[in-house]
């Protein structure tokens, strides 16, 4: 069964610092996708990233990073330089990569990060 | 382009009342999908539906029912509305390794 921890529920920072969000999941796939999305204050999910079981290279967007380790069943999340922004719950989530059944993504519950000017 | 379209946002419901939400999406996906967000909590899935026609439960499905006659329109139904379904939805389509989401529906059932 595919599960995704996100052990910090709340992370406060103050401005300009860099934040690390942990993400830890299970899955007996040999085959799956890692994603995170933010939900800000607005309400709406945001998609942020999506990385294929295959692809072990670590990704950088501008202020945001991503670490992804098979070894530990871990991607987690960088933000260098925070900014007030940035303040939101942030969503890590796996599904399958094949397509069958439902196809779900499994959703961790979370981590609200805020950041204090 | 509108993407994935969910109606109401905003709902307060008395207890034993029914109401639809409405999701539209215009992106040909046959994959929909319903989740329900509780407060502190991740995205859980109600229903999905793997194209016209077809749909199955998902995690927390009761309370709840699905129809999907056409491709772009998956509305979901609360019959006799519980407390216990005050939450966030969200409606999502999927294409193979993305899932595009809704803005959400805030159902309050007093």
């Amino acid at each position: 069964a595919q599960k995704v921890t996100q052990a910090q529920t709340e992370i406060s920072v103050v401005e300009k610092e860099d934040v690390t969000l942990d993400c830890v999941y299970e899955t007996r796939d040999t085959t799956y996708y890692l994603f995170w999305y933010k939900q800000p204050p607005s309400g709406e999910l945001v998609f942020l990233i999506r990385r294929n079981s295959f692809d072990e290279q670590n990704e950088i967007s501008g202020r945001y990073s991503w670490n992804f380790q098979k070894s530990t069943s871990s991607f987690n999340f960088t933000i260098t330089a925070s900014q007030v922004v940035d303040s939101a719950v942030y969503f890590c989530a796996l599904s399958e990569a094949i397509q069958t059944g439902a196809n779900n993504l499994f959703f961790g519950t979370g981590t609200r990060l805020t950041v204090i000017p | 382009n509108a993407g994935v379209t969910q109606t109401p946002k905003f709902r307060i419901l008395k207890i034993g009342q029914s109401m639809t939400l409405q999701c539209t999406q215009d992106m040909n996906h046959n994959y929909m999908y319903w989740y329900r967000q509780d407060p502190g909590m991740g995205l859980k899935l109600i229903y999905y539906s793997v194209g016209a026609g077809i749909t199955d439960k998902g995690e927390v499905p009761n309370g709840y029912n699905v129809s999907r006659s056409t491709t772009e329109d998956f509305p979901l139904r609360l019959e006799l509305a519980a407390p216990s379904q005050t939450s966030v939805y969200f409606c999502a389509s999927r294409r193979p390794g993305e899932l595009f989401f809704g803005e959400g529906s805030r159902l309050t059932v007093l």
